[in-house]
């Protein structure tokens, strides 16, 4: 079974920190990963892929990728309020589609 | 200005109708992906495309159907079968043959309330 787990949260983050956002995944042998935004009422938007070992950065985002312990990260450094939202780990399985985690609720705490 | 769309945005309906979701997409993307998403909850794969006149059932597939007579199009039925249809539906689109892989970009969603 392909699953991908994320804490459902609410995680809270004081603006001006970093927000940190984990997701462990079952299988091993993955090969892309990705983050999506999703504001309420609203549809995901894509914000990181990654596909190799280590970070990837772009502007506050930094995706972390470690595929021998099977997690992905997503760091949001200098939060702000705009980032309150549900972020969403998706993982390419190899299997022509993306699974997706339940996510996790940032809520930035002005 | 490429992108995907979904008709209607809100849509209500009585229960024991059948109902289209309309899905297009200018992005010349060959697969595409209709999800549903409860309150608080993830994606649930209902069906995938990855190319014209070809599509897969997905993980709640039972009680709607589909299909992708044109690149561009997508259309979900939600059927009188689907014992809770309440949910907000969302198409995706994507280009595996791209090295992005399976990047997937989404609609802005149809909002469905059956009474």
């Amino acid at each position: 079974q392909k699953e991908v787990e994320q804490n459902s949260g609410p995680l809270s983050v004081p603006e001006g920190a970093i927000a940190s956002l984990n997701c462990t995944y079952s299988d091993r042998g993955s090969q892309s990963f990705f983050w999506y935004r999703q504001y309420s009422g609203k549809s995901p938007e894509l914000i990181m892929s990654i596909y190799s070992n280590g970070d990837k950065e772009d502007g506050r985002f930094t995706a972390q990728l470690n595929k021998a312990s099977q997690y992905v990260s997503l760091l949001i450094r200098d939060s702000q309020p705009s980032d309150s939202a549900t972020y969403l780990c998706a993982v390419d399985f190899g299997n022509e589609k993306l699974t997706f985690g339940t996510g996790t609720r940032l809520t930035i705490i002005p | 200005d490429g992108g995907i769309t979904q008709s209607p945005k809100y849509l209500f309906r009585k229960e024991g109708q059948n109902v289209t979701l309309s899905c297009e997409q200018n992005l010349n993307h060959d697969a595409m992906y209709w999800y549903r998403q409860d309150p608080g909850q993830g994606l649930r794969l209902i069906y995938y495309s990855q190319i014209v006149n070809d599509f897969q059932k997905g993980d709640i597939a039972e009680g709607y159907s589909v299909s992708r007579e044109k690149k561009e199009s997508f259309p979900l039925t939600v059927t009188s079968a689907q014992k809770n249809p309440t949910a907000f539906y969302l198409c995706a689109s994507s280009n595996p043959s791209d090295k992005s892989s399976y990047e997937q970009y989404f609609g802005p969603g149809t909002r469905l309330t059956v009474t």
